[in-house]
């Protein structure tokens, strides 16, 4: 059975901290490794990540696939209270049509 | 361009009666999915489903839940006979038709809570 661990299940920072959250995965067919943030609302998409070592990024963003550790890491720099979310990894298992997602790591940025 | 919509947002039900959850996809997408959230945990895939098609249930409950998404109007998931344990959000997603390594786009979830 298709697995995705993220870890820390949890993590408090204060804003201008950076922070690194991590995502390990087992799947019979790697095909790619998303990331999604949820707010109270819908999981809105940040990357998807298909080839190792390349890193993708979008503003204060970032993340890069490690195939060979079957791993992947969200850095995000100079933390912002809009920042406080869950952030979700997933990847396309089963038919490639279905996501398994991690539990998420629940993010809190104070002020 | 509107996003997934899903309604209700919020349903309140009893024990044992049923729940009608809807979705309509992202102009332009033919895919549909719907995924489960219970409390503290991560989104569970549920089924995917074409026009007229469900394509893969494996992730649904075998009693009690369906899904359809017909030529016509949005994609239903349907719970009858509810009970305390399906309390949980219910969210849809919708796709192009891609190769199946695409994202999802997600809408804002229908919150079901049974008393």
């Amino acid at each position: 059975e298709d697995k995705v661990v993220q870890s820390p299940l949890s993590l408090v920072v204060h804003e201008g901290d950076t922070v690194t959250l991590n995502c390990s995965y087992e799947v019979t067919n790697f095909r790619s490794l998303l990331w999604y943030k949820q707010e109270k609302k819908a999981p809105t998409f940040l990357f998807m990540l298909t080839s190792s070592g390349i890193e993708k990024k979008s503003g204060r963003l970032s993340s890069i696939l490690d195939k060979k550790e079957l791993s992947s890491i969200l850095n995000i720099t100079a933390t912002q209270t809009g920042d406080s979310a869950i952030y979700l990894c997933a990847v396309p298992s089963g038919s490639a049509r279905q996501l398994t997602f991690g539990s998420g790591t629940q993010l809190t940025v104070l002020p | 361009n509107a996003g997934v919509m899903q309604n209700p947002r919020h349903l309140v039900r009893r024990r044992g009666q049923e729940a009608r959850l809807r979705c309509s996809p992202m102009k332009g997408h033919s895919h549909v999915y719907w995924y489960r959230q219970l409390p503290e945990e991560g989104l569970k895939f549920m089924v995917y489903l074409q026009k007229e098609n469900i394509i893969d249930e494996s992730g649904m409950p075998k009693e009690r839940f369906s899904a359809e998404f017909p030529k016509e109007g949005p994609s239903i998931l349907r719970i009858q006979q509810v009970v305390r344990g399906d309390s949980a959000a219910y969210f849809c997603a919708s796709s192009e038709d891609r190769g199946g390594t695409g994202e999802l786009f997600f809408g804002e979830g229908s919150r079901l809570t049974v008393l």
